[in-house]
């Protein structure tokens, strides 16, 4: 079975300060792992995927998640936060195998960040 | 190149009222999902077209719930009849293969449902 945790529901951080989203999984297989981020009223877009290659994946608008396999981890971070970054994250697992299947969700950390 | 759109953004009904939900995927993709958000809750599957066949259904609720994909194109989900527990978001998904380690979905706006 497949799970994710994000480890925090919230997350308040200033404009110009670092950013870190926590994210644990469980999986029985190696795992494809997926940071999404919905902006409000919009659609969820996909920041970045892990799918077994390098274990440190950059993403879109600076940021980048690295795959921890001996922590079972997948934290999203950024160096400097963006106003336009406020929004939920959620992220993501499916098992690799299982491609084009159902995506599992976590519960979602909605990101502030303050001017 | 259009995205995923869904019709319509916001629907209100009374319990017991049935609702329709339609999905226009990305032109091309053969593959449509639909997820749900209860409040409060995580974002969860539903179920899995491929093209006009249903691949995996194993999220979807209870028999209240009816998907279609009539010639592989767009999808409705029907919700007949409704209940307070339905409310939420429906989120409808499309992907394409692009690359070996997992497809990525594309996901529209998705529906806001109020069940009153």
């Amino acid at each position: 079975a497949q799970s994710v945790t994000q480890l925090d529901s919230h997350v308040s951080v200033s404009e110009g300060t670092p950013v870190l989203l926590r994210c644990n999984y469980s999986s029985s297989y190696s795992p494809s792992l997926f940071w999404y981020v919905q902006h409000p009223n919009k659609g969820l877009q996909l920041l970045l995927k892990y799918t077994s290659a390098a274990t440190l994946v950059k993403g879109i608008n600076g940021f980048e998640a690295e795959f921890k396999k001996s922590e079972t981890s997948f934290h999203l971070t950024k160096p400097s936060a963006h106003m336009s970054d406020a929004a939920e994250y959620f992220c993501v697992v499916t098992p690799f195998y299982n491609q084009g299947g159902k995506l599992i969700f976590g519960q979602g950390t909605e990101l502030s960040v303050k001017p | 190149e259009a995205g995923v759109t869904q019709f319509p953004s916001h629907s209100v009904i009374e319990k017991g009222q049935t609702v329709t939900l339609r999905c226009d995927p990305i032109s091309g993709h053969d593959n449509l999902y639909w997820y749900r958000r209860v409040m409060g809750k995580e974002i969860k599957f539903l179920l899995h077209f491929v093209k006009e066949s249903k691949q995996d259904e194993s999220g979807m609720p209870n028999n209240r719930f009816l998907a279609e994909r009539t010639g592989g194109t767009y999808s409705t989900l029907k919700v007949q009849p409704a209940e307070l527990e339905d409310s939420g978001v429906y989120f409808c998904a499309s992907s394409q293969v692009i690359s070996k380690g997992g497809r990525e979905q594309y996901f529209g706006p998705g529906t806001r449902l109020t069940v009153t």
